[in-house]
């Protein structure tokens, strides 16, 4: 079946310009995961959609990143106002919810964002 | 808080020589362990995970990862490396009480030589 795809592939911005990085996740899965992965920084979480639950924002670096689910499906991440420093790649990730122990992750190909 | 360390940024193994990579974690509470790989162009793909129970645990490729509590190490290995294993791991850390979200190493790149 289709995996999890995230839209664009890759996003070339200048800087100061607002971008929207789109994540569908795959049919049924309730959990959705946003991660960054920069050069010098590795992988880091930015933000957890669970349910109809409050997002977990705690890894979002700044009040210029925000995402939204919409429906409990699609997710969009969207940077204000883009630095040279937001150049990473992006990728989303969802799974199920688990019982027992953490639910395996499934990941996107990831946005490669560029600003300029 | 909650960290993962991957000491080796690089690694170059001969193809059908033994691999191990290392993986340490610092976490108050019982880990959840993960390996992920992650080929060039291509998304991240989980290897093998650890809940509890047996510490050895098998993944795909032909990949193994043992639990030590005793050293917070979760070191992947494999005994024989192909052409193909090149690519960049990472190892993980799942928070369950923080939404089961990840923390993950820097990564380790594995070159293979012919």
């Amino acid at each position: 079946g289709a995996g999890v795809s995230q839209s664009p592939s890759n996003k070339v911005t200048e800087k100061g310009k607002d971008v929207e990085l789109r994540c569908d996740p795959i049919s049924g899965h309730t959990a959705l995961y946003w991660y960054r992965q920069s050069l010098g920084q590795g992988l880091e979480f930015l933000i957890y959609f669970q349910g109809n639950s409050a997002p977990d924002k705690s890894g979002l670096p700044s009040d210029r990143f925000s995402a939204e689910r919409t429906g409990g499906s699609v997710s969009t991440l969207t940077i204000q106002r883009t630095q040279q420093e937001d150049s990473a790649v992006y990728l989303c990730a969802s799974s199920l919810e688990s019982a027992s122990g953490p639910p395996r992750q499934y990941f996107g190909p990831g946005t490669r964002l560029t600003v300029l | 808080a909650q960290s993962v360390t991957q000491p080796d940024i690089h690694i170059t193994v001969s193809e059908g020589a033994s691999l191990e990579l290392r993986c340490n974690y610092s976490y108050g509470a019982t880990p959840y362990l993960f390996w992920y790989v992650q080929s060039p162009g291509q998304g991240l793909q989980l290897l093998l995970k650890y809940f509890s129970g047996d510490t050895l645990v098998q993944g795909i490729k032909g990949f193994e990862a043992e639990f030590k509590r005793s050293q917070s190490s979760f070191n992947l290995r494999k005994p024989s490396v192909h052409w193909s294993d090149a690519a960049e791991y990472f190892c993980a850390v799942g928070l369950m009480e923080y939404g089961n979200k990840l923390v993950f190493g820097a990564g380790t790149i594995l070159r293979v030589k012919s």
